[in-house]
């Protein structure tokens, strides 16, 4: 099955610092990923969409101007929280569709996952 | 009104047992429906695609009712493997291919 991967798996942060966690498509392109966050006990929470070549799309109720993302490659997107706070620690995990593959194209495929502490 | 809601548990069952998640969404037009498995601090995976006929893998039945709006999941002869969080997912029709994920049934098999 297709496989992406995600790192780093875990950061811890100064407030005030930004991150960044790469998503990678290592066997198939993907022109669309999708970064989401978890908090503790809740369900995952779909951030913005992005797009190869294009802007994101963001959703409701997420700055872009704090969670920037970029999707320069087929293969490549980075989503980076700046000037971190405490209240952005969370679990943040992206996905990608293989929409290639006529086996998997509605699967959803998920990377490892990055947890964030910002303290 | 969440647009999917499950029952977040624990579902406490002893090894053996059969247990069942329901999962209601509130889009009517919702085209695809998935059921997810998430253990502790990783990511989902894939546990099966829910289709209108129904589909069984293993000990594991999906199951969607369209006119209720909610589908299911039934696991036979539980696992202390089984434990874990299961999380449904909807694909809205025209959604871009994005999902919208319930918060999750969490179940846990005990001996």
């Amino acid at each position: 099955g297709a496989v992406v991967s995600q790192h780093p798996s875990r950061v811890i942060c100064k407030s005030g610092t930004s991150v960044k966690i790469e998503c990678r498509s290592l066997d198939f392109q993907a022109t669309t990923m999708f970064w989401y966050r978890q908090f503790p006990k809740q369900s995952l929470m779909l951030m913005a969409t992005s797009n190869e070549g294009s802007k994101a799309t963001y959703e409701q109720g997420v700055e872009k101007d704090k969670f920037l993302i970029n999707h320069a490659s087929l293969t490549l997107s980075t989503l980076t929280v700046t000037s971190a706070h405490p209240e952005d620690s969370s679990f943040y995990i992206c996905s990608a569709r293989d929409l290639f593959s006529p086996a998997t194209n509605e699967k959803l495929f998920f990377g490892s996952g990055t947890q964030l502490s910002v303290l | 009104r969440k647009e999917v809601e499950q029952d977040p548990g624990p579902f406490n069952v002893p090894e053996g047992a059969t247990v069942a998640f329901n999962c209601t969404y509130s889009n009517s037009a919702s085209q695809s429906f998935f059921w997810y498995r998430q253990d502790c601090r990783k990511e989902p995976k894939l546990l099966m695609s829910v289709y209108s006929s129904g589909n069984e893998d293993g000990r594991f039945t999906a199951q969607l009712n369209r006119a209720s709006q909610y589908i299911s999941l039934l696991i036979r002869d539980s696992k202390l493997s089984d434990s874990a969080t299961y999380l449904c997912a909807v694909n809205e029709e025209g959604g871009g291919n994005k999902l919208t994920f319930g918060t999750g049934t969490q179940l846990k098999v005990e001996l």
